[in-house]
C-alpha cells in the first residue's frame, strides 16, 4: 500500500535551474493535486488533474507546468527556479474531486539558492 | 471571497488533558468540511468529513462538530497523547469546485 508516492524528497536548486517533480499513485484515483506549503501561508493549490487527460491551473500557477502522463502519475516541472518558488510541495489524489477524500504524498522539500 | 479561519493559531497542553480546536468558514456553497492531521515532515491525513447534515462526528478521541446556520466547526481531542502534537488543519468544499479552501491550521504540542 505505497499510497501517493512523491519524489524527491529533498533538493537543492539554483536560480535558473529547471527541475521535475513526480509523482505517483496507486490507489486508481481519477484527480490528482499539487499543492505547495509556505510557513504560515498554509497549503495553496498550484494545479490539479480532475481526470486523466485534463489539466487546470489552481490558486498560484505561475512558474509551473504539470503532466498528467496517464491515470497514475501527475508532474510537476518548474522551468526557471526562483528563490520564491523555495517551499514544501505536496502532491496528492481523490477518487473524484476534493469533495472525496485526498491522499497526500510525504512531500519534496525544495530550496531555490 | 472563500475563507477559512482557524483559531488559535497554536496551542500547548500536558499529556491526558483535553482541548478544542475551532474552524470558521465563508465559503459557499458548502459542500463539506474535512479536519486533516499533519505531522511534522508529513503529508496531511483526513480524519473526519462532516457534511451539511451532519453535526457530529468521531474517529476515536476525535470528535468534530459542526454548525452550518453558524459557519463554525470545531475538533475536540480528548484525553491527549503525545503523538497528537501536530497541526490540525481545517478543509473546507464548496459545492460544484475542485478548489478547496483551507485554513492555516493550529499547531497543537502535547506535553508529557
Amino acid at each position: 500500500n505505497a499510497g501517493v508516492t512523491q519524489t524527491p524528497k529533498f533538493q537543492v536548486l539554483k536560480t535558473g535551474q529547471s527541475m521535475t517533480l513526480q509523482c505517483a499513485q496507486d490507489m486508481n484515483h481519477n484527480s490528482m493535486y499539487w499543492y505547495r506549503q509556505d510557513p504560515g501561508m498554509g497549503l495553496r493549490l498550484i494545479y490539479y488533474s480532475a481526470s486523466e487527460g485534463t489539466t487546470d491551473k489552481g490558486e498560484v500557477p505561475n512558474g509551473y507546468n504539470v503532466s498528467r502522463l496517464n491515470k497514475r502519475e501527475f508532474s510537476l516541472r518548474l522551468e526557471s527556479a526562483a528563490p520564491s518558488q523555495t517551499s514544501v510541495y505536496f502532491c496528492a489524489s481523490s477518487e473524484q474531486g476534493m469533495n472525496t477524500e485526498a491522499f497526500f504524498g510525504q512531500g519534496t522539500r525544495l530550496t531555490v539558492v | 471571497k472563500n475563507q477559512v479561519e482557524q483559531s488559535p493559531q497554536s496551542l500547548i497542553i500536558l499529556e491526558g488533558k483535553n482541548c478544542t480546536l475551532q474552524c470558521n468558514y465563508t465559503v459557499s456553497p458548502f459542500s463539506n468540511l474535512r479536519w486533516y492531521k499533519q505531522d511534522t515532515g508529513r503529508g496531511p491525513v483526513s480524519l473526519t468529513i462532516m457534511t451539511f447534515s451532519e453535526n457530529t462526528k468521531s474517529n476515536g478521541r476525535y470528535t468534530a462538530t459542526l454548525d452550518a446556520d453558524t459557519k463554525q466547526s470545531s475538533l475536540h481531542i480528548t484525553a491527549s497523547q503525545l503523538s497528537d502534537s501536530a497541526s490540525y488543519i481545517c478543509v473546507v468544499s464548496a459545492g460544484g469546485s475542485y478548489i478547496p479552501t483551507f485554513g492555516r491550521g493550529t499547531s497543537l504540542i502535547v506535553h508529557p
